[in-house]
């Protein structure tokens, strides 16, 4: 299947800070991708979708001035997370949609490895 | 408004057959998927269904029924490996997949 890598894994911070997260698709071009954050023992929650070349949709209740989205080419997304504070640890999760040539979308995801945040 | 109905926790045995059932309502649909997710990982993808019947590869077997808003996924010749979490999720009319909380399934020797 299509492979997408996310960057870093793991990552601690202090409050305050900013934290980027990347999520390539290396090989396949991936018209739009999602974030998800998962907190513990619950579902995953769709943050964003991003479309290269365009600003990103972002859920209610999710702040865009908060979780800057950048999807600048068609294998890279990524997820700043500005003046990161303790309640943003969490289990931050990208997927990448591909698209069969000659058929409609069927829409299959594929997820990133995860990263990890922290914010001590 | 859209939901996702499935079991939060499910036990079996190792070798045994288990199916996690999942009711949905969606605005729309455009198939549904079912993801495993191990512990502290992302999910990967097991099966993706858009018309009504079963759809078989290998010990995991997916069945949809769209007028019912229902899906099963079934397990056979359980492992120890397959504890984890399983995730169904229907796409919507803006093929966007709704997430439910999942079904925890832990095997017992």
């Amino acid at each position: 299947g299509a492979v997408v890598s996310q960057h870093p894994s793991w990552v601690i911070c202090k409050s305050g800070t900013s934290v980027k997260i990347e999520c390539r698709s290396l090989d396949f071009q991936a018209t739009t991708m999602f974030w998800y954050r998962q907190f513990p023992k619950q579902s995953l929650m769709l943050m964003a979708t991003s479309n290269e070349g365009s600003k990103a949709t972002y859920e209610q209740g999710v702040e865009k001035d908060k979780f800057l989205i950048n999807h600048a080419s068609l294998t890279l997304s990524t997820l700043t997370v500005t003046s990161a504070h303790p309640e943003d640890s969490s289990f931050y999760i990208c997927s990448a949609r591909t698209l069969t040539s000659g058929r409609s979308d069927t829409g299959e995801l594929f997820f990133g490895e995860g990263s990890r945040l922290t914010v001590l | 408004g859209q939901n996702i109905d499935q079991p939060t926790e499910m036990t079996a045995t190792e070798g045994a057959i288990v199916q996690i059932n999942c009711t949905y309502q969606t605005s729309g649909f455009n198939g549904l998927f079912w993801y495993q997710q191990h512990a502290g990982e992302a999910p990967t993808f097991l099966s993706y269904n858009v018309l009504d019947g079963l759809e078989e590869k290998g010990r995991f077997s997916s069945f949809l029924s769209r007028s019912k808003g229902y899906s099963y996924l079934l397990l056979k010749e359980l492992q120890m490996k397959d504890s984890a979490s399983y995730l169904c999720a229907p796409m919507d009319s803006n093929y966007q997949l709704i997430w439910g909380a999942g079904t925890k399934l832990i095997i017992k020797p």
